[in-house]
Order: C-alpha cells, then sequence, then structure tokens
C-alpha cells in the first residue's frame, strides 16, 4: 500500500488562483519532505522540500505546509500562471534517501 | 551539463525477451536509483545503490536486475518481459546526504506486447 497518500488527483483552477495539493503519511522515520514537479515527456524535478521540524517553508510562489503531529503537509502554488500546469508529486524521504511518492496531482491552470 | 542520462527513450519488446535499460549520471553522484511511473500510482522504488559494488531491493524488485560497477553507471536489466512491466521508468541519483533531492533522467517509456 502506498505511505504516502496525496489528493485530489486533479485539480483545475484560473490563473491566479491556489491550488492546494495534500498529502499523508505513516512512517514516522522520514526526514524529508520533498516536492516534484513533472512535466509531459520530461523526468520529475525538485520543487521544494522542507524538514519535519519545520512548519512552513517558502520559496517563490510556492508553499510548503507542514503539521507534524498529524503526519500532513501540503503545497499551495500562490498566484499560478499558465506555465504551473503540471503533475505535482509529493514525497518522504528516509535517511538513506529513499523516496515513497504520492500518487500524482495533475494541475491545470487556465488562463 | 548531462545530469542523468538514460537509453533508449523508447522500446517496444515481446513478452520473454530480455534487454537493459542504461544510466549514466556525470555528477559524482554516490547513491543511484530506479523507478517506475504508472497512472495513478507515483513513482515506486524497483532497486537502488548506495555506491558502486552495493545494491538493494525498493519496493517493486521482481523481475529486474540491477548491479554498480562505476559510481556512473547504473544499468537495468529486464530478465524476460512480461506485459504487466509495461511502464515508464526512470532513473536517479542524489548527493549524500540527500535531504530528499534526486535528479531524474528524462526516463524510458517500455512497452511490452
Amino acid at each position: 500500500q502506498q505511505q504516502v497518500k496525496q489528493s485530489p488527483q486533479s485539480l483545475i483552477v484560473q490563473k491566479g488562483g491556489i491550488p492546494i495539493i495534500n498529502c499523508a503519511y505513516e512512517n514516522t522515520a522520514f526526514d524529508y519532505f520533498p516536492w516534484y514537479q513533472q512535466f509531459p515527456g520530461k523526468g520529475p524535478a525538485l520543487l521544494i522540500a522542507i524538514r519535519p521540524d519545520v512548519s512552513e517553508k517558502k520559496e517563490g510562489r510556492f508553499t510548503i505546509s507542514f503539521n507534524k503531529s498529524a503526519k500532513q503537509f501540503s503545497l499551495h502554488i500562490m498566484d499560478s500562471q499558465p506555465g504551473d500546469s503540471a503533475t505535482y508529486f509529493c514525497a518522504a524521504s528516509d535517511s538513506w534517501g529513499k523516496l515513497q511518492f504520492g500518487a500524482g496531482t495533475q494541475v491545470v491552470v487556465t488562463p | 551539463n548531462a545530469g542523468v542520462t538514460q537509453t533508449p527513450k523508447f522500446q517496444v519488446l515481446k513478452t520473454g525477451q530480455s534487454m537493459t535499460l542504461q544510466c549514466a549520471q556525470d555528477m559524482n553522484h554516490e547513491y543511484m536509483s530506479w523507478y517506475r511511473q504508472d497512472p495513478g500510482m507515483g513513482l515506486r522504488l524497483i532497486h537502488y545503490s548506495v555506491g558502486a559494488g552495493i545494491t538493494d531491493q525498493g519496493e517493486v524488485p521482481n523481475g529486474y536486475n540491477v548491479s554498480r560497477s562505476t559510481t556512473e553507471d547504473f544499468p537495468l536489466r529486464l530478465l524476460s518481459a512480461a506485459p504487466s512491466q509495461t511502464s515508464v521508468y526512470f532513473c536517479a541519483s542524489s548527493p549524500v546526504p540527500t535531504m530528499g533531492e534526486a535528479f531524474f533522467g528524462q526516463g524510458t517509456r517500455l512497452t511490452v506486447v
């Protein structure tokens, strides 16, 4: 079974909207929680990552919120643009770098 | 900067055939891994290596073999292809400690008929 559960499967927002993707995990041994962005025909690329002792991290228009007690984390894309249309994966990493991925969320930002 | 290079990009195999997916990285990373990506299932770890001569199984290793004779190369072998192995395969490399960061290749789309 998937150790990292991700929702929703897909979402559509208008330009300027804020898509929110949620993830939950079970294994408390994970020590980093990255988000990856994937465009069609390409490999995933690291977008932003957070440690479990940090509650929020921002990089540009991307923000991760982390709730350690609930074992949940989420990605917010502020002021979304059509170029942000992609598939987003949350993941959890152990100390050796083994990644457990969520199922992915396809985000479409309409002009 | 080449990064992680995978060959071939596309491949069609008949059931029972064997083949090797190639992966090479030029970043001198110790950690390398293979994932398969299937719709609705994210990426699942097949095999990984923490350095030359050291490999271990991931989540879905059955039907696949790996070896790591050099830091740069990490080939994935399909022993006897089955239709269930139709997927997109990604190779990745990571610095150690990884901090959750992996550099992925462009992928190999494999179809087994």
